[in-house]
């Protein structure tokens, strides 16, 4: 069974710097790996996902994301942070011949001035 | 634009009440999950629906049942609900069953149970 690892549950940071937001997965085989973000009230947005190919992803509202087998790892970033991105960040983890996702406990980002 | 929609944003119940959440997609997909939000735990799936009629039980079924009569609606049903079932409940649809299809969500139901 899979399972998705966010060690950070809070994070803040200053708008215009840079972030960046742990995933490590644990799946025996190259999974299906998504990043999503809920603000405040909302349901889950999809950012961004990785099925295989080129390890660096693009995603929506300037995210991108690093897949890096050899540490298990699917890393969010962003080079500059709007106050708009202040929400909570789950990354998630699927087979690759399933449905069933595997979510982490989340991420809340806090955007300060 | 796919929409899914949950009939109610906050919803307070009586312990022991027979709940219904509902849940509408409208991009005729085929699945549709119900998840439980808690903090700390992130996204924990109660079941899933491949179909009209049926459905497969997810993580955390005890104490909930689903009904999906026809393929854009489907409903969690709390039989009798208790107050560790308050939290927030999220419905999701997708194309297919294999989890390369991403997952859309609806905004969520706040359930609190007195």
């Amino acid at each position: 069974a899979q399972s998705v690892t966010q060690p950070d549950i809070h994070i803040t940071v200053s708008e215009g710097a840079s972030l960046e937001l742990r995933c490590n997965y644990s799946y025996g085989a190259t999974p299906y790996l998504f990043w999503y973000v809920q603000s405040p009230g909302q349901g889950l947005q999809l950012l961004l996902k990785y099925f295989s190919g080129d390890t660096l992803v693009q995603g929506i509202k300037g995210f991108e994301a690093e897949f890096k087998r050899s540490q298990s790892s699917f890393n969010l970033r962003k080079p500059s942070v709007h106050w708009s991105d202040a929400a909570e960040y789950f990354c998630a983890v699927g087979p690759n011949n399933d449905y069933k996702l595997s979510f982490g406990a989340g991420t809340t980002v806090t955007v300060r001035a | 634009d796919v929409k899914v929609t949950q009939s109610s944003r906050y919803l307070v119940k009586r312990t022991g009440e027979k709940v219904f959440l509902e849940c509408v997609q409208d991009m005729d997909h085929e699945n549709m999950f119900w998840y439980r939000q808690d903090p700390g735990l992130g996204l924990r799936l109660i079941y899933f629906s491949y179909d009209v009629k049926m459905k497969e039980k997810g993580d955390i079924p005890e104490g909930y049942s689903v009904s999906r009569e026809k393929k854009e609606r489907f409903s969690l049903i709390l039989e009798s609900a208790s107050t560790n079932q308050t939290s927030m409940y999220l419905c999701a649809s997708s194309w297919t069953r294999n989890s390369n299809q991403p997952q859309h969500f609806g905004d969520g139901t706040r359930l609190s149970i007195l």
